[in-house]
C-alpha cells in the first residue's frame, strides 16, 4: 500500500531532551515536507526537500532540523525541544509540484 | 509571499443542502491550488487540485472547485452534503516549477446537521 509512515504517533517528552520523528514513504516521491498543525493556525510548513541532500526552510523552521540522506526517509529532529513545540506534526510526500501531497497520519508531540 | 485566506472558521449546513467553502489566495504567478479534507483524528486527504486548463475541477467524494483568477479565489462546492462530509477543509497554494513551498489556509470546520 502506498503510504507515508510516521513514528511515533504520540510522544511526550521533557524540555531539552533531543528527539527524532521518523518519516518514510514507499512511493519513490521526490518531494517531502514537514508541517505542524496548531488550532486556529492551520498547517505551517517547517522544512521541505526537493531531493536527496536538497532541503529548504519553510515558514517556521526555528528549533527544527531535517536531513534527506535517502529518498524515502525525511526525519524531523528537535535538538532541544521546548513547550512551544507542542503540536501535531505531519510528514508529506509528493512526486511533483502539481500533484499535491500525500500525508502521514501525524505525530502528536507534547513537550513538558 | 504566498498566502491563503479561508474567511469562514466554522460552517453549519443541513444534510442534503448545497455547500460552498471560500478560499482566496495570494501568489505572484500561476499557482497550484489544492483542497484537502481532514476528518477528526486523521491526516489530510487531497480532494482536488488545479494548475491549468479548465477552471472548474472535479474531485473525489462529489466535490468541485472553481478557479477565478480575477477574484484570486478557489472556492469548493458540493451540491448535496452528506453527514460523512463533516470534517475540516483546508485550501492550499503552491508554487510552480517544482517549488514545493505549499502554504495552507487556517481551515474551515464543517458541521452537518440532520
Amino acid at each position: 500500500e502506498a503510504q507515508v509512515t510516521q513514528n511515533p504517533r504520540y510522544l511526550i517528552t521533557v524540555t531539552g531532551k533531543k528527539l527524532t520523528v521518523t518519516c518514510s514513504q514507499n512511493m519513490n516521491h521526490e518531494y517531502m515536507s514537514w508541517y505542524r498543525q496548531d488550532p486556529g493556525l492551520g498547517l505551517r510548513q517547517i522544512y521541505y526537500s526537493m531531493n536527496v541532500e536538497v532541503t529548504d526552510k519553510g515558514d517556521v523552521p526555528e528549533g527544527y532540523k531535517v536531513s534527506r540522506k535517502e529518498k524515502r526517509n525525511f526525519p524531523l529532529i528537535l535538538e532541544s525541544p521546548s513547550p512551544n513545540q507542542t503540536s501535531l506534526y505531519f510528514c508529506a510526500s509528493s512526486p511533483f509540484g502539481e500533484d499535491g501531497y500525500t500525508f502521514g497520519s501525524g505525530t502528536r508531540l507534547t513537550v513538558v | 509571499a504566498q498566502s491563503v485566506t479561508q474567511p469562514d472558521i466554522h460552517i453549519t449546513v443541513s444534510e442534503g443542502a448545497s455547500l460552498e467553502l471560500r478560499c482566496n489566495y495570494s501568489y505572484g504567478a500561476t499557482p497550484y491550488l489544492f483542497w484537502y479534507v481532514q476528518s477528526p483524528g486523521q491526516g489530510l486527504q487531497l480532494l482536488l487540485k488545479y494548475f491549468s486548463g479548465d477552471t472548474l475541477v472535479q474531485g473525489i467524494k462529489g466535490f468541485e472547485a472553481e478557479f477565478k483568477r480575477s477574484q484570486s479565489s478557489f472556492n469548493l462546492r458540493k451540491p448535496s452534503v452528506h453527514w460523512s462530509d463533516a470534517a475540516e477543509y483546508f485550501c492550499a497554494v503552491g508554487g510552480t516549477g517544482g517549488y514545493q513551498k505549499v502554504t495552507f489556509g487556517t481551515g474551515t470546520k464543517l458541521q452537518v446537521i440532520p
